[in-house]
């Protein structure tokens, strides 16, 4: 079956870097790009970006260009999110969402605290 | 952006009760191939985000048919005909017409 496994939670300093996966499994990976859509503690849904898993071209929301890189490991079917010069408004749970939003990864916590 | 205004921000429901969820849109969704791409997504407690409706009024694999989508350019609704507790959680429409993809804010449903 189709699954989008994340990585596990991840508490951080302010300054510091964070990559955060998403390993896909049960289709061909290339085949779908991948989002990433961050939800702030109580809050709403909102979309970052995407990448193309076949040609790893990556496209930024406006308030995600900078500090945040989205990569690919191909071979491994994985996509990754790295957020460098952590902020404390980093912290969120981070999904990764197959490109038709059909399927999403469990979110990652990201704790950002001195 | 696209700003997507959802109505009501809470709902309380018994079950068995049919309700709807409104979503408007500040700009057509029609997009220039013909197509129109909102969706409705539920957030249980706890869970990720589950797709429920795709461009309109498409149901996804595997959701129950009390779920049902309608509407056209800026105007959306989302109805569920027959409330049961596993529906409780968090509504949101989305639209991926134009970029960047924009969510609405959120209706809540509640159980009474």
């Amino acid at each position: 079956q189709i699954q989008l496994v994340q990585s596990g939670p991840e508490l951080k300093k302010p300054g510091e870097s964070v990559k955060i996966s998403c390993k896909a499994s049960g289709y061909t990976f290339t085949d779908y790009a991948m989002h990433w859509v961050k939800q702030a503690p109580g809050k709403g849904l909102k979309w970052m970006g995407w990448i193309n898993t076949y040609t790893g071209k990556p496209t930024y929301a406006d308030d995600f260009k900078g500090r945040f890189v989205f990569s690919l490991e191909a071979s491994a079917s994985t996509a990754n999110l790295q957020i460098s010069n952590l902020k404390n408004e980093d912290t969120a749970t981070y999904f990764c969402a197959r490109w038709e939003l059909d399927y999403w990864g469990q979110g990652v916590m990201v704790t950002v605290s001195s | 952006d696209v700003v997507l205004t959802q109505t009501p921000p809470t709902l309380s429901a018994t079950i068995g009760q049919s309700v709807s969820i409104s979503c408007r849109s500040s700009q057509s969704l029609l997009d220039s191939d013909g197509d129109t791409y909102l969706n409705w997504l539920l957030q249980r407690p706890g869970q990720s985000p589950q797709l429920l409706i795709y461009s309109v009024s498409n149901l996804e694999s595997g959701v129950p048919n009390r779920f049902s989508g309608s509407g056209s350019e800026t105007d959306f609704t989302l109805k569920i005909s027959g409330v049961e507790a596993e529906d409780l959680g968090v509504y949101y429409c989305m639209q991926a017409t134009h970029a960047p993809l924009t969510f609405g804010s959120g209706t809540k449903l509640e159980i009474k």
